[in-house]
């Protein structure tokens, strides 16, 4: 069964740490997203990805890094977390083949306390 | 600018009755897709139904089947025999030819025993 796995369901961070937020796809995907999701503002995109070393902003990057050194991992980075960035986090991968959608990883629930 | 606009946050239907969940959405180009996406309470985005603009003919799924009206750029969900598990998030979606994906906020879908 193909998937998108995020590494973490539920995480608690402080303000001001580090964070990383992974995402491993095992479908040979060539596009890779993360996306936010908030009550009543839905899916915001924050960054893709389109290749290997290949990142785009998206329409709410500021705050928020990414790496992508292979094909089946999309790590989002949060330079200096802040309250603000309590969230859920959904990664996504794609084919070129647009008919297929996006697959979503289970997300993750960030808390930035 | 592309949006997808879902006009209802929530909807209730009885089981087993009919249920559409309405979506608006404005693009400048003339080759995209829209989805509609469900997300259960336990968060994994899934897929329920795609649809083509070069296609006339509506989309289906077993129970579930859109209105797509190109001309007015509407694209309605139906759900027929509304079960338990259908009780969901669901949300609207539009991919361009650069394969990103623009959602609507979300309609919340009650189900009624």
């Amino acid at each position: 069964d193909v998937k998108v796995t995020q590494s973490s369901r539920y995480l608690v961070k402080r303000t001001g740490e580090k964070v990383f937020l992974e995402c491993v796809q095992d479908m040979d995907h060539e596009n890779m997203f993360w996306y936010r999701q908030d009550p009543g503002l839905g899916l915001r995109l924050i960054y893709f990805s389109y290749d290997v070393k290949m990142k785009e902003k998206g329409d709410i990057p500021e705050g928020y890094s990414v790496s992508r050194e292979k094909k089946e991992r999309f790590s989002l980075i949060l330079e200096s977390a802040s309250t603000n960035q309590t969230s859920m986090y959904l990664c996504a991968s794609s084919t070129p083949r647009r008919e297929y959608g996006y697959t979503f990883g289970s997300g993750t629930r960030l808390t930035v306390v | 600018a592309q949006t997808v606009t879902q006009s209802q946050p929530e909807m209730s239907v009885q089981e087993a009755e009919t249920v559409t969940l309405s979506c608006t959405y404005d693009t400048s180009e003339s080759d995209y897709y829209l989805f509609w996406y469900k997300q259960p309470p336990s968060r994994q985005m899934i897929l329920v139904i795609r649809q083509e603009a070069y296609k006339q003919q509506n989309a289906t799924e077993n129970r579930f089947s859109v209105n797509f009206q190109k001309a007015a750029k509407s694209f309605s969900l139906k759900i027929s025999d509304s079960q338990l598990g259908d009780a969901a998030m669901y949300f609207c979606a539009l991919m361009n030819r650069d394969d990103k994906i623009i959602f609507g906020k979300g309609t919340r879908l009650h189900i009624l025993p």
